[in-house]
C-alpha cells in the first residue's frame, strides 16, 4: 500500500488551462502539506493543512487552492496556469508539524 | 522563515566524511533531515527537538545547538548511495509549517 499517493504523476497542458492533482493519503495522518520544488530544486511550501484546517498559506497566488473533502485528502486546484507554473508538485502529510513527513512520489506539472 | 543550508555542493570520494550545516535567525522547536535523490521524493533521516541532543542513523548523524538555532549533519565514511540532495526542514512552533533550506547536492565518487 502506498503511504501518500498523487495523481497524476505527469501533466502537461496549455497555458491559460485549469488542472486539479489530488493527494491521499492511509496513515492516518492530521497533517499534509503542498510543496514546489522548482528547476533549482527549491522546496517551497505552499499549503499546511491539519485536521482539514488551512494553517499557513505561503505568499501564493491565489490561483492556487487547496481543497481538503476529509482528513485523507488534499487537493491541489490551479486556474490559469502560467509558464512559471512548471514544477514538481509534492504532497506530504505527517502526523503533527514536528514529526516524520512522508512524501508522494511527485507530480511533474509542465505548461506550454 | 528559511533555514540557511551550507555548504551548496559537497563533493566526495569514497570513504570520505562531510558535514552540512543549517541554521536559523528564529528560535526552533525541531530539525529536521531528508535526502532526495534524482527523481524522486524526499526521504526522512531524522528529526532532533529542541533540548540539543543528537542523533544517529547508521553512518549518518546529527546535532542541534539550540542556543544558536544551528543544526549539523554529519556523514562518515561516504559510500555511492550517499549522493543526493539533502534538505535541512525546521519547524518554529509546535503545530507550524515544516519549512525547508535550499538544499545541499552530495556527490560521492568511487
Amino acid at each position: 500500500d502506498t503511504a501518500v499517493s498523487q495523481t497524476p504523476k505527469y501533466l502537461v497542458t496549455q497555458m491559460g488551462n485549469d488542472k486539479s492533482i489530488k493527494c491521499e493519503q492511509n496513515l492516518g495522518h492530521d497533517t499534509m502539506y503542498w510543496y514546489k520544488q522548482d528547476s533549482k530544486k527549491f522546496l517551497k511550501i505552499m499549503f499546511s493543512y491539519n485536521n482539514k484546517e488551512l494553517i499557513i498559506n505561503e505568499t501564493v497566488p491565489n490561483r492556487f487552492s487547496p481543497k481538503s473533502p476529509d482528513k485523507a485528502h488534499l487537493n491541489l486546484h490551479i486556474n490559469s496556469l502560467e509558464l512559471g507554473d512548471s514544477a514538481v508538485y509534492f504532497c506530504a502529510s505527517s502526523q503533527r508539524s514536528a514529526a516524520e513527513a512522508f512524501f508522494g512520489q511527485g507530480t511533474r506539472l509542465t505548461v506550454v | 522563515q528559511q533555514p540557511v543550508q551550507s555548504p551548496q555542493a559537497v563533493i566526495l570520494r569514497e570513504g570520505e566524511d562531510a558535514v552540512i550545516n543549517c541554521s536559523s535567525s528564529k528560535a526552533l522547536y525541531s530539525v529536521h533531515w531528508y535526502r532526495q535523490k534524482h527523481g524522486e521524493a524526499p526521504v526522512f533521516l531524522m528529526i532532533l527537538l529542541k533540548g540539543g541532543e543528537q542523533k544517529g542513523h547508521e553512518k549518518i548523524s546529527a546535532s542541534f545547538n539550540e542556543k544558536k538555532q544551528q543544526s549539523s549533519l554529519y556523514l562518515t565514511a561516504s559510500q555511492l548511495s550517499y549522493s543526493g540532495t539533502y534538505f535541512c526542514g525546521t519547524v518554529r512552533q509546535a503545530g507550524t509549517a515544516l519549512i525547508f533550506g535550499k538544499g545541499t547536492t552530495l556527490s560521492v565518487s568511487s
